[in-house]
């Protein structure tokens, strides 16, 4: 079955720096992309998604890019802030939608003010 | 509009007893899917259902099992607990349109579930 592989698992950045996390895929068959942010507590929230037939995906200060010879896609977040402070997942599914997803370990990623 | 619904959100249950665990979906949203979070194993896919059906089924022994009625609501059941079963079990709830392609997970909180 899919595997996903995510690094770093904690990544820590001042504010005002971006941050960026990868994910790798084994089933070259998977097109759907989602990335979640989980708070302390908190249930996970889907910030962002990507499908295969996309390159590159922007919202705001997150963009998600996707390679899909190489197997990976990486989240980016530009202008880190304190309220950016969670655990990140990403997840691939071979549906092409939000389907019985494979998901990474996850990042706990820290903004530091 | 109202969220996912998950209850009990904890549950403290004995190694042998069983648990059922229930899910109301956002209204409208006619997909179920269940997960269960561990710190060691992390989001790990339980089974979705649709219409009542389950259409897909992870790699989880017998003793998971769940159903849909027909308001979309979903239960959950695990029976014979084992330690190992200690988790947050998620639910996630999707619109499905005429693409054949879903809007994306919606999360309820979730019920924390030990077993001691």
């Amino acid at each position: 079955g899919e595997n996903v592989e995510q690094h770093p698992s904690t990544l820590s950045v001042q504010e005002g720096d971006s941050a960026v996390i990868k994910c790798t895929y084994s089933d070259s068959a998977s097109n759907y992309f989602p990335w979640y942010k989980q708070e302390l507590g908190k249930r996970p929230q889907l910030i962002i998604d990507i499908r295969s037939n996309v390159g590159e995906k922007k919202d705001q200060r997150i963009a998600v890019t996707l390679n899909k010879t190489a197997k990976h896609f990486s989240l980016h977040i530009t202008e880190t802030q304190p309220e950016d402070s969670a655990v990140y997942f990403c997840a691939a599914s071979l549906s092409g939608s939000a389907r019985q997803l494979t998901f990474g370990s996850g990042t706990q990623l820290t903004v530091l003010p | 509009k109202a969220g996912v619904t998950q209850t009990p959100r904890y549950l403290i249950k004995t190694r042998g007893q069983q648990v059922t665990l229930s899910c109301s979906p956002i209204s409208g949203h006619r997909s179920v899917s269940w997960y269960q979070q561990t710190p060691g194993q992390g989001l790990q896919f339980l089974f979705e259902y649709f219409s009542e059906t389950q259409r897909n089924k992870g790699n989880f022994p017998g003793r998971f099992s769940g159903r849909q009625f027909s308001n979309s609501r979903s239960e959950m059941n695990v029976s014979t607990l084992e330690l190992g079963d200690s988790a947050l079990y998620l639910c996630a709830s999707s619109l499905w349109g005429p693409t054949g392609r879903s809007d994306g997970y919606t999360f309820g909180s979730g019920t924390r579930l030990t077993v001691v």
